[in-house]
């Protein structure tokens, strides 16, 4: 069985660039969720989709969007980027709330 | 919002020790979950636990769901070199604004020496 792939695995953008990171999740899970985890930081949660619907987002401003598809693949976009926004972006799948697989997660680098 | 303190944030022990880590929270968790993240990777789930007062083993690693809900801890028994990594606790509400969303401690980074 396929885990949760994440592409780019790197990215690197310049200050007020937009970025886009895509995920699609484990074959059968409905549900994604997307975390960035910052340097010497936890993971901080970010949006949950379920069955194409925005469920849940974190405290984190509007710049910070996505959607899902009919597949239930993802996307995370990030416009405007700062420099604070460099992370690993993680994904994760799953069928319900707590057996998450994440996806080994998106580098962005922004300069 | 939750918040969860996990401690301690990084421990350097030899081979064939024993090893424990702890979570506490603030605010009450109906579940509680223990990650390990290797360089490079997304975490993995080691254990999860649904009810206070749990206590649950996954081979050498062992966790309980404290009963008051706001603590958890994680012991890793006679740890080998492969246990190098950062674990993460994280707690579930399943209530309100947090339904669906996991809170992260901010890891124990383990270091085994052989």
């Amino acid at each position: 069985e396929a885990g949760v792939t994440q592409s780019p695995t790197h990215l690197i953008k310049t200050r007020g660039q937009q970025a886009t990171l895509r995920c699609s999740p484990i074959s059968g899970h409905t549900s994604v969720y997307w975390y960035q985890q910052a340097l010497g930081l936890g993971l901080q949660f970010l949006l949950w989709y379920d069955e194409g619907e925005e469920r849940n987002r974190g405290n984190f401003p509007p710049r910070f969007s996505g959607r899902q598809f009919p597949n239930y693949s993802s996307e995370l976009n990030v416009n405007a980027l700062e420099l604070e926004d460099s992370a690993l972006y993680l994904c994760a799948s799953s069928l319900d709330l707590y057996g998450y697989t994440f996806g080994s997660g998106t580098r962005l680098t922004v300069v | 919002g939750q918040q969860l303190n996990q401690s301690p944030q990084s421990m350097f022990i030899q081979e064939g020790e024993d090893v424990s880590m702890n979570c506490t929270s603030s605010s009450i968790f109906n579940t509680w979950l223990w990650y390990k993240q290797d360089p490079g990777e997304g975490p993995v789930l080691l254990i999860a636990l649904y009810k206070a007062g749990e206590l649950t083993s996954n081979g050498r690693l062992t966790a309980q769901f404290g009963i008051t809900r706001k603590d958890s801890f994680l012991n890793i028994s006679a740890s080998i070199p492969s246990d190098v990594g950062i674990y993460f606790c994280a707690g579930h509400w399943a209530g309100g604004t947090s339904y669906g969303k996991l809170t992260f401690g901010q890891g124990t980074i383990l270091t085994v020496h052989p």
